[in-house]
């Protein structure tokens, strides 16, 4: 059964601060995305990674950075957290494919508040 | 113009009843599509994948219309249990990225 784990549930910090959410798949996935949900805009990717120290920008990278040091772990960084960052981030993995797609597992997600 | 658009909803209907969702891409090099069901403060997960020629699990039946790049999921007999947020999405020629389009909420009430 796959499992991917994200680091806290809920989170709260202060604008400015450096946040790190973490994300763990125990099923020797090579993709890892995170992506951020807000209401009436749906899921969207913010960096995506294909392989170790691989990274790519999703549609919304804009203060976020992105760490993948091993296969099982993708971290996502706001170097100082601003207030419309407030949202809920959600860690996915799949298969790496060449072609029709395969499905897309998801953690639990992380409701991070900046105040 | 968002890649994936659906109706937000959301669809109150009542147990027993039967209620579709349709769904619009603009990328028409997109090869694979799917629906996904978030429930409540939960993550999204697989409800199924969408094929050409359509396909059915038990109450559930998807469309793919590539003609009008619009693809449809039909729910019959609804259930108290089926109330969730619907999400469609749709792959890239490359299949690894997913377009999640915002989701259609349904209520199934008793």
């Amino acid at each position: 059964d796959v499992k991917v784990t994200q680091s806290s549930r809920y989170l709260v910090k202060r604008t400015g601060e450096k946040v790190f959410l973490e994300c763990v798949q125990d099923m020797d996935h090579e993709n890892m995305f995170w992506y951020r949900q807000d209401p009436g805009l749906g899921l969207r990717l913010i960096y995506f990674s294909y392989d170790v120290k691989m990274k790519e920008k999703g549609d919304i990278p804009e203060g976020y950075s992105v760490s993948r040091e091993k296969k099982e772990r993708f971290s996502l960084i706001l170097e100082s957290a601003s207030t419309n960052q407030t949202s809920m981030y959600l860690c996915a993995s799949s298969l790496l494919v060449w072609g029709p797609s395969y499905e897309q597992y998801f953690g639990p997600g992380t409701r991070l508040t900046v105040t | 113009r968002k890649e994936v658009e659906q109706d937000p909803g959301p669809f109150n209907v009542p147990e027993g009843a039967t209620v579709a969702f349709n769904c619009t891409y603009s990328n028409s090099a997109s090869q694979s599509f799917f629906w996904y069901r978030q429930d409540c403060r939960k993550e999204p997960k697989l409800l199924m994948s969408v094929y050409s020629s359509g396909n059915e699990d038990g109450r559930f039946t998807a469309q793919l219309n590539r003609a009008s790049q619009y693809i449809s999921l039909l729910i019959r007999d609804s259930k108290l249990s089926d109330s969730a947020t619907y999400l469609c999405v749709g792959a890239g020629r490359d299949g690894n990225k997913l377009v999640f389009g915002a989701g259609t909420i349904l209520r199934v009430k008793s």
